[in-house]
């Protein structure tokens, strides 16, 4: 199976804050990397597919890079409504595999 | 609109079974993939399954905690996707998501399910 790594598991921020958080798999799993976004008792979103592309209605201020092994997801300006979870998921081979999570906390 | 229902979760003892739903509205469910993915009570999400489309066989894929307790299936006559969870364990204790695509475009609100004596 395929291990996703996500660095930091934690953090705090400040709003307009600029944050980066990466996501190492053991393997190469080319650009077959989404991104999620889970608040407090709620549904997982939808953030980014494909390593780089924006769902629709999803702010720009949102964006993912990377491919094979090594992805960043960054967030440009941090917003109140940001402070979240995130994960990242390979669905390059089965079994399909998430991170571990990354908390977003105001410092 | 775009949406997924899960319906069907609750209280069951190990060893048990439990059928999950997931209804979809707004897209061409017969067209789409689709997943299950849980999530234990303070943990992280754990990807359960997938199944193909008719035109692609309705191939299955499992997760090896699941593999040969817990079956997919869809009907696309009623746009609804299931989940058979058989010989529940523990551990299986988890908000159980349904998902579109591989890449979980759109989750559904998710559906609580709890195995204990």
């Amino acid at each position: 199976d395929i291990q996703m790594t996500q660095s930091p598991s934690s953090l705090s921020a400040s709003v307009g804050d600029r944050v980066t958080i990466t996501c190492r798999a053991s393997q190469g799993v080319r650009k077959y990397l989404a991104w999620f976004q889970q608040k407090p008792g709620k549904a997982p979103k939808s953030l980014i597919y494909d390593a780089s592309s924006l769902h629709s209605g999803v702010p720009s201020k949102f964006s993912g890079s990377g491919s094979g092994t090594d992805f960043t997801l960054t967030i440009s300006s941090l917003q109140p409504e940001d402070f979240a979870t995130y994960y990242c998921q390979q669905y390059s081979s089965y079994p399909f595999t998430f991170g571990g999570g990354t908390k977003v906390e105001i410092k | 609109e775009v949406q997924l229902v899960e319906s069907g979760g609750g209280l069951v003892k190990p060893g048990g079974s439990l059928r999950l739903s997931c209804a979809a509205s707004g897209f061409t469910f017969s067209n789409a993939w689709m997943s299950w993915v849980r999530q234990a009570p303070g943990k992280g999400l754990e990807w359960v399954g997938r199944i193909k489309t008719k035109t692609n066989g309705g191939a299955t894929d499992y997760a090896a905690p699941v593999k040969g307790r817990f079956t997919i299936s869809r009907d696309d006559s009623k746009n609804t996707l299931y989940l058979q969870m058989n010989s529940l364990k523990t551990e299986d204790t988890a908000v159980y998501y349904c998902g579109l695509g591989d890449a979980f475009d759109i989750w559904g609100q998710g559906t609580m399910v709890t195995v204990s004596s």
